[in-house]
């Protein structure tokens, strides 16, 4: 069954360095989100990519945090400098071009990261 | 503002009673509703779908209502097992590509 690959499983970094994870959605599918979820807290969407485009950033910290999907399949999220409020855990999900509203998200195992 | 409220304390339920779980929200008026089960330490996964022009949706031994009138939806586990016990979170799609997640609530079967 096709799964969306995320690494590392786990990351601990010290404050006001850089961290990036990575994120490979199902084949074929053209929506790709990264959500961060604090413990005891729902997922918060960060970024949500159609394609290689863009199309919610709003909840991103742009002065630290930056995404990119370049050929619209893999995509890097990163952290610099991290501060001790980014521990989380990091989740991408990917979700099928169907047209149609209301498609589920298959989500990953997600990054825990923790910073020092 | 907008919000989504999920029960905050955990459910404690016995084995094979029904689990019943609420999520209401306001200031929303959305297309549909999702449900996701999460375990410790994993991502969320599916369980169910239901659009603002149903009223249920079932799938074995899962149940959910979607009221747009009260802003509610239940979600029902029937004849509950220890398997079932994991956070269980609502998302609601809020138009513009957007879909918003409540906090969660827990949910321990005992056997």
């Amino acid at each position: 069954e096709a799964e969306v690959a995320q690494s590392p499983r786990y990351k601990i970094t010290e404050k006001s360095q850089a961290v990036a994870f990575w994120c490979d959605p199902i084949s074929g599918h053209a929506t790709l989100y990264w959500y961060r979820q604090i413990l005891g807290q729902g997922p918060e969407l960060l970024v949500q990519f159609q394609d290689e485009s863009v199309v919610d950033d709003s909840q991103l910290p742009k002065d630290r945090f930056s995404a990119e999907r370049l050929k619209g399949v893999d995509s890097t999220l990163k952290i610099q400098p991290a501060e001790l409020g980014d521990s989380a855990m990091y989740l991408c999900a990917s979700s099928p071009n169907t047209g149609a509203r209301g498609t589920e998200a298959f989500f990953g195992q997600g990054t825990r990261l923790t910073v020092v | 503002s907008q919000k989504i409220e999920q029960n905050s304390e955990a459910l404690n339920i016995q084995e094979g009673k029904t689990a019943t779980l609420t999520c209401n929200y306001t200031n929303y008026s959305p297309a549909y509703l999702q449900w996701y089960r999460q375990d410790p330490g994993r991502g969320p996964v599916f369980l169910l779908l239901i659009r603002e022009n149903e009223k249920e949706k079932r799938k074995e031994r899962l149940k959910v209502t979607f009221d747009t009138t009260l802003k509610q939806s239940l979600f029902h586990i029937t004849a509950s097992q220890p398997a079932d016990s994991a956070t269980y979170l609502c998302a609601l799609y809020t138009g513009g590509f957007k879909t918003i997640f409540g906090a969660g609530t827990r949910l321990f079967v005992k056997a």
